[in-house]
């Protein structure tokens, strides 16, 4: 499938676990980003990525792991889970910068 | 530390009103803001301004930017329950790292 794509869609997971969140995009978009968003506010990033194997601190890090071993793909890892992550995840690319930004459908995440 | 305001936080207007939407930022290294729609799913994108000055338009919305008070308007004119969603407004810096503000959820009622 064309476009960018996140995977699973919903996760119920127990406080302690891992868990990983998937993404992966068809464009080869050089820019990728995590976002989480809580009821009644807007996206606060939490990975970022400008090219394969390079990736940055956004403004909520704490908690999350991030990769980029190829273009397509940014997994995002809770290493330990907590109720506080419970919460809808996107994923988006970007061709370059400054430029709007293609959102992935979200994950939503519910931390028991 | 970067920081985007929007206001109001919620709006309701009925069918045929006008709203204007506003984001007020605060941002290092300022490359682009930019407006999204957001309807019970994924954001998509309405509009991205990067030169004070020129509004930009798309059929009955339009948004302009003041690069010097550092602060954009969103206009909807006309409104229809179509475009009861949230308005989500971005600044954007270096290497394309975002600052989100909280929206302003707009209900058009019939």
């Amino acid at each position: 499938d064309a476009g960018i794509t996140q995977s699973p869609r919903y996760k119920i997971t127990e406080t302690g676990r891992q868990v990983t969140l998937m993404c992966h995009q068809t464009w080869s978009h050089s820019y990728m980003f995590w976002y989480r968003q809580d009821l009644g506010h807007g996206l606060r990033l939490i990975y970022y990525s400008a090219a394969a194997d390079i990736t940055d601190k956004g403004e909520v890090p704490d908690g999350y792991v991030v990769s980029r071993s190829k273009t397509e793909n940014f997994p995002l890892t809770l290493e330990s889970a907590t109720r506080s992550q419970t919460s809808v995840y996107f994923c988006a690319s970007s061709e370059r910068t400054p430029n709007e930004q293609y959102f992935g459908p979200g994950t939503r995440l519910t931390v028991t | 530390e970067d920081k985007v305001v929007q206001s109001p936080l919620s709006l309701v207007v009925h069918e045929g009103d006008t709203v204007t939407l506003n984001c007020s930022y605060e941002v290092t290294n300022f490359r682009s803001l930019l407006w999204y729609k957001q309807e019970k799913k994924a954001p998509t994108f309405l509009f991205m301004l990067t030169s004070s000055g020129i509004e930009k338009k798309s059929g009955r919305l339009s948004s302009i930017l003041d690069k010097k008070e550092l602060f954009s308007i969103l206009n909807i004119t006309a409104t229809q329950t179509g475009d009861s969603a949230i308005y989500l407004c971005a600044v954007e810096g270096n290497a394309g790292k975002s600052t989100f503000g909280d929206g302003t959820t707009l209900t058009v009622k019939p």
